[in-house]
């Protein structure tokens, strides 16, 4: 039969407004967090990480926060332009591993003029 | 500062093919990792070199692939025999990271595998 593979979530923002994207991680002993940007045709870029032992981290008009409690991350984007329009993967790193990173499925930024 | 570069950007050929990947990281970087999309799921980890040696290959779905890293530069990843559920996205990524957890990872533009 036909497989069904994941559907993206997507987040249409009006351009100038800010950006909230949110990502529930799984295991509890990822210490090392990332947040992905990959355009059409492109591979993932690096946007902005955070370790364990924090809870903000800001860069130049992103914002991420992660809340271990609850095992959840969010982007923020502050004034999102229409360059902003991406799939956006938060990631985690497995404190077990210092190969790889687990991707999660992404969410669809789109920008509304 | 060239970044990862991977060849071919796209091939398409028949179940039962060979077909080999290719990636050249960013210079100076000993840290070397394949990834893959296939349709609609995530972006998972097949392997990670560091230098010529295999890191973490616990990623490699099954015997039909194989990276290979001789002299520690480029990488190269065959699938031999291809199958259809093979098709996706095959991305390089590499670091200068040199202990403690993955880095910051420099993605190439990928190759995408269609198998007919």
């Amino acid at each position: 039969g036909e497989s069904v593979g994941l559907h993206l979530p997507t987040l249409s923002v009006q351009e100038g407004d800010n950006s909230i994207i949110n990502c529930a991680y799984s295991n509890s002993a990822s210490d090392y967090f990332i947040w992905y940007k990959q355009e059409s045709g492109k591979g993932p870029q690096f946007i902005i990480d955070i370790r364990s032992n924090m809870d903000k981290r800001q860069g130049q008009r992103v914002t991420v926060l992660l809340n271990k409690t609850v095992k959840h991350l969010s982007l923020q984007i502050a004034a999102t332009q229409p360059g902003d329009s991406a799939v956006y993967f938060c990631a985690e790193n497995p404190y077990s591993s210092a190969s790889k990173i687990i991707f999660g499925s992404g969410t669809r930024l789109s920008i509304r003029p | 500062e060239a970044g990862v570069t991977q060849f071919p950007s796209h091939s398409v050929i028949e179940k039962g093919q060979t077909v080999t990947l290719r990636c050249d990281p960013i210079s100076g970087h000993d840290n070397l990792y394949w990834y893959r999309r296939v349709m609609g799921k995530e972006i998972k980890f097949l392997l990670h070199f560091v230098k010529e040696s295999k890191q973490d290959e616990s990623g490699m779905p099954n015997n039909r692939f194989l990276a290979e890293r001789t002299g520690g530069t480029y990488s190269t990843l065959k699938v031999q025999p291809a199958e259809l559920e093979d098709s996706g996205v095959y991305f390089c990524a590499s670091s200068r990271r040199t202990s403690g957890s993955v880095g910051e990872l420099f993605f190439g533009e990928g190759s995408r595998l269609t198998v007919l």
